[in-house]
């Protein structure tokens, strides 16, 4: 069956340092990959997605059909980061969610 | 971009009464629309998918005679929580997707805080 895992719940980086958001799936076709954001008393929102090979808010994220993943990377976090983080995987008329993971960055 | 809007944004209700929560994708179509649930701190819940003119598909464990979803037009999906108890307060976001759109994105609403006295 179709699923999204992030293993980390939570999440804690001081504020330049790297950070790095895991996000695992699993689909035999091909998948359509998202990250979406959630900051504080706002609505989910699209953060990024494979198909545009884009950095937004200095975020990237590689699509890794070996190792099924599409981990989200940003080399310098800032504290407005600070924020909940899903992975999304979209098949057909269909969209799985991973269980988000809460980014805090810390002053 | 593309908006999708709830009503209400807060409602409190006594126990026993029903409670109705529209989505509405303001300027643009929608085939499909989510339902999640939310709780405090916590991730995503989805608990149906709804499809214009058809019945919605419900997540295991969400109770289709309590939570009744209509999507009755590209625009409009709701809720009804039936017989709303203090177990059902939590936080209910929609999203939809385009009808025409190719990309996949969901666009989501701002959530509606149901609290059941």
């Amino acid at each position: 069956a179709q699923r999204v895992t992030q293993p980390e719940k939570l999440l804690s980086v001081f504020k330049g340092a790297p950070v790095e958001l895991k996000c695992n799936y699993s689909y035999s076709g091909s998948p359509e990959l998202f990250w979406y954001v959630q900051y504080s008393r706002q609505r989910l929102q699209l953060l990024l997605r494979h198909i545009s090979r884009e950095s937004i808010k200095g975020f990237t994220a590689d699509l890794n059909k070996g190792e099924t993943s599409f981990h989200l990377k940003k080399p310098f976090a800032q504290e407005e980061d600070s924020a909940m983080y899903y992975c999304a995987l979209n098949y057909g008329q269909n969209f799985v969610f991973g269980p988000g993971t809460r980014l805090s960055v810390l002053p | 971009g593309a908006v999708v809007s709830q009503h209400p944004s807060w409602v409190i209700c006594k126990s026993g009464t029903s409670v109705k929560i529209e989505c509405r994708s303001l300027d643009f179509q929608a085939t499909t629309m989510f339902w999640y649930r939310q709780f405090p701190k916590q991730s995503l819940m989805l608990m149906a998918t709804s499809n214009e003119g058809s019945k919605a598909t419900y997540e295991q464990g969400v109770e289709k005679d309590k939570f009744l979803i209509n999507h009755a037009s590209l625009t409009l999906s709701t809720l009804t929580v039936t017989s709303a108890h203090p177990e059902d307060s939590s936080f209910y976001i929609c999203s939809a997707r385009e009808l025409t759109g190719n990309t996949g994105e969901l666009f989501f609403g701002e959530g509606s805080r149901l609290t059941v006295l």
